[in-house]
């Protein structure tokens, strides 16, 4: 079973259409959070939710929006792509309040070009 | 504010050389420090973590780290270069508390040739 699992693996899409990335955990984690890896590689956080309650939102435009149903699911819906939206999205999960202890599990990413 | 810097973007070793890879970090309190690997196409892998307890970390695939406060660094090391180590590695620090987050280094590409 994978810790982690995000859909889709890949994502391929025309400038100005509207897209999802799901993201699940199964480690009983509390904490949810979304990372962007741009083309450098480097990993900035987006959000985090904990127990369905966004507690970081880090000066991420207006056309990202995420959602917690549970704890166990965050997701990302993304509004009017741009160009400038191809990254690889990261999910990953940890648990309140030892998040160091509990450890930051992550997928296997969601790679998304937007043409 | 929390930050981590790795020196070198890119290091290059030989098979059965040494791998020191360098991380520097910088926090207000008593951090909580990883180091992740990202093979080709693939997702983040922890290593290793220093929580606190022992300065020396031993992780996965051979690799350990050591905490040095005076020099605020946690180094990571690895005796013998294999081919399958060729990845991208990053340090990370955490914040702790609610607002709980990772905040990276910019990587360093591991490069090794036969």
């Amino acid at each position: 079973d994978t810790a982690v699992s995000q859909t889709p693996k890949y994502l391929v899409t025309q400038m100005g259409n509207d897209k999802s990335i799901k993201c699940e955990q199964n480690l009983g984690h509390d904490t949810m959070y979304w990372y962007k890896q741009d083309s450098k590689k480097f990993l900035k956080i987006m959000f985090s939710y904990n127990n369905k309650e966004l507690i970081i939102n880090e000066t991420v435009p207006n056309r990202f929006s995420p959602k917690s149903p549970d704890k166990a699911h965050l997701n990302l819906h993304i509004n009017s792509l741009e160009l400038g939206d191809s990254a690889v999205y990261f999910c990953a999960s940890s648990s309140f309040p030892d998040h160091a202890l509990s450890g930051y599990t992550f997928g296997s990413g969601t790679r998304l070009t937007v043409v | 504010a929390q930050s981590v810097t790795q020196l070198g973007s890119h290091v290059s070793v030989s098979e059965g050389a040494l791998v020191l890879l360098r991380c520097n970090y910088s926090s207000s309190v008593p951090p909580y420090l990883f180091w992740y690997v990202q093979y080709p196409n693939q997702g983040l892998q922890l290593l290793l973590k220093y929580t606190s307890a022992a300065t020396l970390v031993k992780g996965i695939n051979g690799f350990e780290a050591e905490f040095k406060k005076s020099e605020t660094s946690f180094h990571l090391t690895k005796p013998s270069a294999h081919m399958s180590d060729a990845a991208e590695y990053f340090c990370a620090l955490c914040n702790t508390g609610t607002a709980s987050k990772l905040t990276f280094g910019t990587g360093t590409r591991l490069q090794v040739t036969l």
